[in-house]
């Protein structure tokens, strides 16, 4: 059964600080693993999408990478502001035929100070 | 206007009673899903449905029912609700290509006392 684990699961930091996120997965027979961003209230947006062929994807400052043999991927957030502020969830889709469901890891708080 | 919206975005409601969350999208894709969200645990899929006539069953879908009344809505159904079943409750659409993502609805926020 596939586990996904983000640590920490939260995380306090001075703005204009350089940061990573990580998360692991049991399983490395993934299609993708997915970066999304909750805000409090709101829900879930995509922030970057790393096909199981990639090493990374890049937005604007954010860095995905993804090592699937070791069964890790992190974000970088490069220059945190205070508006990086909510929490980010790590999910993956497995490569079992016909399947489109992601497992969501526990996500992990981010609070950049002003 | 949201492409997944959900009504109601708030509710409060009492062990034993009957209630039912709403998605509509107008994204178009035929995969949606029910989450539900509880602090430390992450999203647990409760139900999902690929088509009209193809509805499944998530990690935890005792307690609740589900019915797709078309390709836009996706409703869930607690028919007595307890009150563990107090959580963050999010509605998500999928279009069919390996590269798509999902596509979220701001959340219903459950209170069963």
């Amino acid at each position: 059964k596939q586990e996904v684990t983000q640590i920490p699961a939260a995380l306090s930091v001075p703005e204009g600080e350089n940061l990573v996120l990580n998360c692991s997965f049991t399983d490395s027979a993934i299609y993708n693993l997915q970066w999304f961003r909750q805000d409090p209230g709101k829900g879930l947006t995509s922030l970057l999408l790393i096909q199981s062929s990639q090493r990374e994807q890049t937005s604007g400052r954010l860095n995905a990478s993804l090592d699937k043999s070791s069964g890790r991927s992190t974000l970088y957030i490069a220059a945190s502001q205070p508006g990086d502020s909510a929490t980010y969830l790590c999910a993956v889709r497995k490569t079992t035929s016909g399947t489109y469901k992601y497992i969501f890891g526990t996500g992990t708080r981010l609070k950049v100070l002003a | 206007d949201a492409d997944v919206t959900q009504t109601p975005r708030n509710r409060i409601t009492k062990t034993g009673k009957r209630i039912m969350l709403e998605c509509s999208q107008t994204k178009g894709h035929d995969r949606m899903y029910w989450y539900r969200q509880d602090p430390g645990l992450g999203l647990r899929l409760i139900y999902y449905s690929f088509d009209v006539k193809d509805i499944n069953k998530g990690e935890i879908s005792d307690g609740y029912s589900v019915s797709r009344q078309a390709q836009a809505k996706f409703s869930l159904s607690l028919e007595s609700a307890i009150p563990n079943q107090t959580a963050l409750y999010f509605c998500a659409t999928m279009g069919g290509g390996l590269t798509d993502t999902q596509y979220f609805g701001p959340g219903t926020r459950l209170t069963v006392l």
